[in-house]
């Protein structure tokens, strides 16, 4: 059984336009939530974190919310650009480090020039 | 600057054949992990290892091994390939030093089993 959900494969959005990737989670022992960006023939590379102890977590164009209530969490891109089509994992751990992951599916972001 | 490789881009192997895949990284990690990435599946942990000599199975370690020898090699092995392991195998490091640690992944290994 997925942990870590994400369900939409893929999301289109216009450039300079936001976009929302969405992911759920149904371990409650997660405590650690991490965004995961990965181009074609490349690895994974990290994108941003965020602790259950906080709510938002902004760095740039990117910020993660999370809803512990809800077990969810967001990342919005705004202004989003056409090299941010890639796709997008979320992550999560139960340890409080990245000792100790699991990935969701992914969702293929596509920006439109 | 943080660099992890993988010793192979590409590789096209049998069935039966036994493979090594070599990952290394040179930022002194004590953890190190092997994924398959698959379609819809996304990445899921096959082995891990917190130190050398050590090794613990992830979600799907049937049909693989790893070795750690050296702090800074991690090396999965496919005893007999088999086509259902055509896949990306990508291999990542962290730290424990900073509790708030990201793993740090290597290009890939885009492996097909004929």
């Amino acid at each position: 059984d997925q942990q870590v959900k994400q369900n939409s494969p893929s999301l289109s959005v216009q450039e300079g336009r936001i976009s929302i990737l969405n992911c759920d989670y149904t371990n409650s022992m997660f405590d650690y939530f991490l965004w995961y960006k990965k181009y074609p023939a490349e690895g994974p590379t990290f994108l941003i974190s965020i602790s259950s102890i906080k709510d938002k977590n902004e760095d740039g164009r990117f910020t993660v919310f999370l809803n512990k209530s809800a077990k969810h969490l967001s990342l919005h891109i705004v202004p989003s650009q056409p090299g941010d089509s890639a796709v997008y994992f979320c992550a999560a751990s139960p340890t409080g480090s990245a000792r100790q992951l699991t990935f969701g599916s992914g969702t293929q972001l596509t920006v439109l020039p | 600057d943080v660099k992890v490789t993988q010793s192979s881009r590409y590789l096209v192997k049998r069935t039966g054949e036994k493979v090594f895949l070599e990952c290394v990284q040179d930022m002194d990690h004590e953890n190190m992990f092997w994924y398959r990435q698959d379609p819809g599946l996304g990445l899921r942990l096959i082995y891990f290892s917190y130190d050398v000599k050590m090794k613990e199975k992830g979600d799907i370690p049937e049909g693989y091994s790893v070795s750690r020898e050296k702090k800074e090699r991690f090396s999965l092995i496919l005893e007999s390939a088999s086509t259902n392991q055509t896949s990306m195998y990508l291999c990542a490091s962290s730290s424990v030093r900073g509790a708030r640690e990201t793993q740090y992944f290597g290009p890939g290994t885009r492996l097909l089993v004929l």
